[in-house]
């Protein structure tokens, strides 16, 4: 079956240090893989997306993501947090069997402290 | 501005009163679709709307209806919520149907209470 997984319900992060929020998923096919932030009483904002080429993909806000075909991963990553990073972030993937839908992770609670 | 809206945001009702929750998109955006948001399930898909009068099931459409007479309005209807239906809901659109690479839009979402 098509899935995705975030591996971490929560992660926690001195503010400047490097943060990574993990994603690993499960498709038939090229995966097409987003990540998606969703600040507290917002709906969703896309971040960034993997399709096709290049394995580093950047996104908005200094987020980027490394596409990894062989640990079928998709872990979202930025150099230095910020507190304001602080969200919930929402991994997903084109699920091939249905009609162009997403599959989407649990969500990854991200506390980045000053 | 480009924007997804729903409304209410906040709506409280009892058992077996239908309701429905209105969504609007000013993109001109051909799909459509409606999730619920559950603590440690993530985002479930309720229905979806490839364009107009086209509407299907996602995972989670029992006791739910949509409807999509016109491209901008896609409403969801509960017409006999029961406590089981809290849930924080989005409408989400974006510009294809069938080029799952273009971004969502999402609302920002409707926090339904049941008792």
């Amino acid at each position: 079956a098509q899935s995705v997984a975030q591996p971490e319900d929560q992660v926690n992060v001195a503010e400047g240090n490097p943060l990574t929020v993990k994603c690993t998923y499960s498709v038939s096919g090229n995966p097409y893989l987003f990540w998606y932030v969703q600040y507290p009483n917002r709906g969703l904002q896309f971040l960034l997306k993997y399709i096709t080429g290049d394995n580093l993909v950047k996104g908005s806000y200094g987020f980027e993501a490394e596409f990894n075909k062989s640990q079928t991963s998709f872990h979202l990553k930025k150099p230095s947090a910020l507190v304001s990073d602080s969200a919930l972030y929402f991994c997903a993937v084109r699920d091939p069997d249905s009609n162009y839908q997403l599959i989407w992770g649990a969500g990854t609670k991200l506390i980045i402290k000053p | 501005e480009a924007q997804v809206t729903q409304n209410p945001r906040y709506l409280i009702t009892v058992t077996g009163k239908k309701l429905t929750v209105t969504c609007s998109q000013n993109m001109n955006h051909e799909y459509m679709s409606w999730y619920r948001q559950d603590p440690g399930l993530g985002l479930r898909q309720i229905y979806y709307s490839m364009n107009v009068e086209v509407t299907d099931k996602g995972d989670v459409p029992e006791g739910y209806k949509v409807s999509r007479k016109e491209k901008r309005n896609f409403p969801l209807i509960l017409e006999s919520p029961s406590p089981n239906q809290t849930s924080l809901y989005f409408c989400a659109s974006r510009a294809t149907a069938v080029e799952a690479g273009s971004p969502l839009h999402f609302g920002n979402g409707t926090r339904l209470t049941v008792t």
